[in-house]
Order: structure tokens, then C-alpha cells, then sequence
């Protein structure tokens, strides 16, 4: 099946500095790809679609200055978490779609301390 | 807005025991139905998807779930499980109009298989 690659897998930061999350197609180009947030425990929610070439979409509830993200080339979206705090601890998610199927990355395991 | 129900946050079975995880979607619209696994800190992997045609759908891992349009129902089923299926696992659903890209995720249920 397709793969998707997220970087880092974990990442501790300290409070008030900005981390970056990679999001990487491998063996296809993604037009679209979607960032999801999920708390522990519970179910993933989706925070914002990522274009290629163009803005986000965020979802309701999703401040898009603090989450920016960046659709640079067909194969790599960018979730940069800024200004972060504790309660922006959370795990992170991407996925595509090469058809009818999404591929999910690993997830970001983020710790903000 | 489109919804997923997965009552049992958590569901304790014995090894070779079967197991049914249940899962419901408020939409009467036409829908795309999947089931996704989750292993501790790790993505998620699609275990099976009804997209159209035959409601019983087969997966891997023996899993298999079966649509139920009337009783907006997707609910997955082994008839023998591993220590190994010990894992989250989730229902999604996405509105035919507006693609199957945009899923919308139930809270999940913890399966856990003891021997």
C-alpha cells in the first residue's frame, strides 16, 4: 500500500517555542493531505486540510495562527504547532489519499513542557 | 453534521473467543463506512472499508463487518481472536457527497484479548 511519513515521531519542547511537523507522501503525490489532533483516550479529530499551492481549510474551533501549516509540494505538508503550550500537548496525525483509501502517518507525539 | 456511536469504549475478550465492536452513524445520506486499528503511539491502519455493492465486507486479519443501511450500522466482527488484535480500534464515516476524504472518526473501542 502507499506510505505516509510523518517526522518526528516524538518531540518535547519547551513552552512558548514553535515546532514543525513533516508529513511526507512517499510513493505518490498528494494534492490534499489532513492534519488530526488526538487527546488521550479519545478519537481523532480533524483540525484543517492541507492544499497544495493554496491556504488551508481549518475546521471550526481551530485557530490556524497558532497551527500554520504549509502545502509546498505534492509530496510534503508541513504542521508547524507555534507559541506552544502545555494543553497543545497532544498526538498529531496526517493522512492522504493516493485513491480511495486513507494512509495515515505514524503520528507526532508532541510534549510541550 | 455527520456523527459516529461506538458504545463500547472498551470490550476485555478471551483468546479464540469471538468478538462483534459496534458502530453507528447518524446519516441517512449515503456513506462510505470504514474500520481502522490503532497499535499504542502509532497511526492507523485500515482494517476494511464498504464503499458500494456486497454489505459484508471482508478485511484483514479475519476481520469482516456488515452494513446495515436500515439500522445505519457497521459493526465489525471476528469469529476468533488474538492476543496480537489488542488494540484501539475505530469506525469512520464520510459523506458520499462530499468525498471519502473527509472522514469523521467515533470514539473508539479498546479491544483488549487476554489469555
Amino acid at each position: 500500500g502507499a506510505v505516509v511519513s510523518q517526522h518526528p515521531s516524538r518531540v518535547i519542547c519547551k513552552s512558548g517555542t514553535s515546532v514543525k511537523i513533516e508529513c511526507r507522501s512517499l510513493d505518490f503525490q498528494a494534492t490534499t493531505m489532513f492534519w488530526y489532533r488526538q487527546f488521550p483516550k479519545q478519537s481523532l479529530m480533524l483540525m484543517a486540510t492541507s492544499n497544495e499551492g493554496s491556504k488551508a481549510t481549518y475546521e471550526q474551533g481551530v485557530e490556524k495562527d497558532k497551527f500554520l501549516i504549509n502545502h509546498a509540494s505534492l509530496t510534503l505538508s508541513t504542521l508547524t504547532v507555534t507559541s506552544a503550550h502545555p494543553e497543545d500537548s497532544s498526538f498529531y496525525i496526517c493522512s492522504a489519499f493516493p485513491q480511495t483509501e486513507a494512509f495515515f502517518g505514524q503520528g507526532t507525539r508532541l510534549t510541550v513542557v | 453534521a455527520q456523527s459516529v456511536t461506538q458504545l463500547d469504549s472498551q470490550v476485555p475478550v478471551f483468546e479464540e473467543a469471538p468478538v462483534e465492536l459496534r458502530c453507528n452513524y447518524s446519516s441517512s445520506v449515503s456513506v462510505y463506512l470504514f474500520w481502522y486499528v490503532q497499535y499504542p503511539n502509532q497511526g492507523l491502519q485500515l482494517l476494511l472499508k464498504y464503499l458500494s455493492g456486497s454489505t459484508l465486507v471482508k478485511g484483514i486479519n479475519g476481520f469482516e463487518a456488515e452494513f446495515n443501511k436500515s439500522q445505519t450500522s457497521f459493526h465489525l466482527r471476528k469469529p476468533s481472536v488474538h492476543i496480537s488484535d489488542t488494540a484501539e480500534y475505530f469506525c469512520a464515516v464520510s459523506d458520499r457527497g462530499t468525498g471519502f476524504q473527509k472522514l469523521v472518526f467515533g470514539t473508539g473501542t479498546r479491544l483488549l484479548v487476554s489469555p
